[in-house]
């Protein structure tokens, strides 16, 4: 069973519309989750990084949510935009340099 | 700044065949990493280094090499390419390994053993 589950696996939102993309995870303890954007054939890059003890990270129309008890965050998007289509990872980082899982990421698409 | 560039862009090759992924990054990072990613899985660490002349193991590590003589430079040998490490691979750099640094990837490279 994957440590870190994301669903949907693919999303297609009208452009101007809000999203809720979300991440579910088994592994314990971490030491922060962090949710990326990856656009088609680019490398991720970060949006943001919560701790253990955060419950929500906001980044311009992007906003993180941490539910710990529950072991799920959230990634919610509002006002869509064209560029916002890619894949959205969320990860999980452990203690240590090579402690990191990444969630196999949400596809989503914005449509005019 | 280039941030952390990655070449070639794609390559194909024979099983059995050898070759080199470059990764480099301007910013003065200690930390790098190789990771692959597969079709419906999550990045993969492969390799890691927390400064020149200091490597270690990720998750997949067998079936490549890498090295780190400068900081600015990390290398991924594949000494005897297989079908099953046809992926994206992606190099990544970050400041120091504490979790509150960034990690900054690279654009990848693709790679297709026949």
């Amino acid at each position: 069973k994957n440590q870190v589950e994301q669903s949907p696996q693919s999303l297609i939102i009208l452009e101007g519309k809000n999203c809720t993309l979300q991440c579910n995870y088994t592994v314990s303890p971490f030491s922060n989750l962090r949710w990326y954007k990856q656009d088609t054939g680019r490398g991720p890059v970060s949006l943001t990084i919560m701790t253990f003890s955060e419950n929500t990270k906001s980044n311009g129309r992007y906003t993180a949510t941490l539910d710990a008890d529950t072991k799920q965050s959230s990634l919610h998007i509002t006002a869509s935009q064209l560029s916002d289509s890619a894949s959205y990872i969320c990860v999980l980082h452990g203690a240590s340099y090579d402690k990191v899982i990444f969630g196999p990421g949400t596809s989503l698409s914005v449509i005019p | 700044n280039a941030g952390v560039t990655q070449t070639p862009k794609f390559q194909v090759l024979k099983t059995g065949q050898s070759m080199t992924l470059q990764c480099a990054q301007d910013m003065n990072h200690e930390y790098m990493s190789w990771y692959r990613q597969d079709p419906g899985m999550g990045l993969r660490l492969i390799h890691y280094s927390v400064g020149a002349g200091i490597t270690d193991q990720g998750e997949v590590p067998n079936g490549y090499n890498v090295s780190r003589s400068t900081t600015e430079d990390f290398p991924l040998r594949l000494l005897s390419a297989a079908p099953s490490q046809t992926s994206v691979y992606f190099c990544a750099s970050s400041k120091r390994g504490s979790w509150r640094e960034t990690q900054y990837f690279g654009p990848g490279t693709r790679l297709l053993v026949l």
